[in-house]
């Protein structure tokens, strides 16, 4: 079966301009979860949605927002892009929130100038 | 933070068997223990996971001590498609701890296999 589809695979923006990413999760998976990773930091929890409710949300700022579609597609947007935001963005998809093993894309790369 | 204590790297020769650690002293009762690991240039993959008992899966083998502080995931006969970063992760799967979505990586173990 197919996995987590994320697009754009690359991306570069500038500083002050947005973005938005998207994840298309696993058939049947209803809770998709966001990460960012950069090298100083490594993978960092962003939000978790599951059944269109955000459930769980990391230590980021009020500029990265998320959001989860009826058919459990998500798509996370950044506003006011920073030099700091450059990193890969890591969608993972699970069929249960509560157990069981998280499906990971390849990741949105951005970069910001 | 992170729960786990990682090697930063290790070593192994191609078709030996690999040991990677991983100490994890304030590990809770309804913890599991997960590992991930992420090839270059691609997302992380789940390996494995247990609560207790050792376990077993076509992957690879993970060893949990009898006291739960510390546990070993074994590939039984690396390979080169072996060398990634191994993430060794605790996790609430019973859900008392909240969301579970919500991995906590560390830095991992950088593992490199000579061919």
């Amino acid at each position: 079966k197919a996995g987590v589809t994320q697009t754009p695979r690359y991306l570069i923006k500038t500083r002050g301009q947005q973005v938005t990413l998207s994840c298309s999760p696993i058939s049947g998976h209803r809770s998709v979860s966001w990460y960012q990773q950069t090298p100083g930091q490594g993978l960092q929890f962003l939000f978790e949605y599951f059944s269109e409710t955000q459930r769980n949300k990391g230590n980021f700022p009020g500029r990265f927002s998320g959001r989860q579609f009826s058919n459990s597609r998500s798509e996370m947007n950044v506003s006011t892009l920073e030099l700091g935001d450059s990193a890969l963005y890591l969608c993972a998809s699970s069929r249960d929130p509560n157990t069981g093993e998280l499906f990971f894309g390849e990741g949105s790369r951005l970069t910001v100038l | 933070d992170a729960k786990t204590t990682q090697p930063n790297s290790m070593e192994s020769n191609e078709e030996e068997p690999v040991h990677l650690p991983c100490n994890h002293s304030t590990i809770s009762g309804t913890d599991y223990i997960h590992w991930y690991r992420q090839l270059p240039s691609q997302g992380p993959e789940y390996v494995i996971h247990g609560l207790t008992s050792n376990v077993n899966n076509r992957m690879a083998s993970l060893a949990i001590a009898e006291d739960r502080k510390s546990s070993t995931l074994i590939l039984h006969r690396a390979t080169l498609r072996d060398a990634a970063v191994y993430y060794c992760i605790l996790r609430d799967d019973w859900g008392y701890g909240g969301s579970q979505g919500n991995l906590i990586f560390g830095k991992g173990t950088k593992l490199s296999v000579k061919p």
